[in-house]
């Protein structure tokens, strides 16, 4: 089955720049989607199809998604920013949605 | 503003069976995708099992198939998960979840509801 790779944690100063990386076999052929999870809440789409963000999402948030290796960016990190984020695609060949272990990101 | 609202949670000894209910007020519920995904105490994201619109085609993760069955009732605008022969390993929080177009498959989840606590246990 189809493995996506995210780091356990990223830390980020407030006002700096974030970065989450997810990983997978070709990731660059697949669609990447982002969710952020406050604690205790459920999680929200950040960012879809790599690199759309839904409305109401701040344009702080941003995807790319080349090659082996689907990045999120999150500008001018706020305290509010402080969650778990996934990665997401779905796996064609076995009709499967994966989901990525997880970054807790903390604002410092 | 589109809410989806869990139901059927609770404890249940080993072998046991639930079935979890999902309802959809307020849109057209047969021209959307929807999915069940769950996350054990302190884990991460893990799908479950998704619906096609028009409830044709229904697909399941490899830890539940063949014990849990994925329904809808378009005409209730709801949601089923039947979750049979339940082990301890499926203790978590079930999300129902919406894609933002009616064939399954490729898109994010863009509605999540709050979920329904589900504890196997003896």
């Amino acid at each position: 089955s189809y493995v996506l790779t995210q780091p356990p944690s990223v830390s980020v100063a407030p006002g700096q720049t974030a970065k989450i990386t997810c990983g997978g076999n070709d990731l660059g052929s697949y669609s990447v989607h982002w969710y952020q999870q406050k604690a205790g809440q459920a999680p929200v789409l950040v960012v879809y199809d790599d690199s759309h963000r839904p409305s109401g999402i701040p344009e702080r948030f941003s995807g790319s998604n080349f090659g082996n290796t689907a990045t999120l960016t999150i500008t001018r990190g706020e305290a509010g920013d402080e969650a778990d984020y996934y990665c997401q695609v779905w796996d064609y060949r076995s009709d499967h949605y994966v989901f990525g272990s997880g970054t807790k990101v903390t604002v410092l | 503003e589109v809410q989806l609202l869990e139901s059927g949670g609770g404890r249940v000894q080993p072998g046991g069976s639930l079935r979890l209910s999902c309802t959809a007020p307020g849109f057209t519920f047969n021209n959307y995708a929807m999915s069940w995904v769950r996350q054990a105490p302190g884990k991460g994201l893990e799908w479950v099992s998704g619906m096609s619109g028009d409830g044709d085609n229904a697909y399941y993760a490899d830890s539940v198939k063949g014990r849990f069955t994925i329904s809808r009732d378009n005409s209730e605008n709801t949601l089923y998960l039947q979750m049979n022969s339940l082990r301890g390993e499926d203790t978590a929080l079930y999300f129902c979840v919406k894609a933002p177009e009616a064939p399954y498959g490729g898109l994010a989840f863009d509605v999540w509801g709050q979920g329904t606590l589900v504890t196997v246990s003896s």
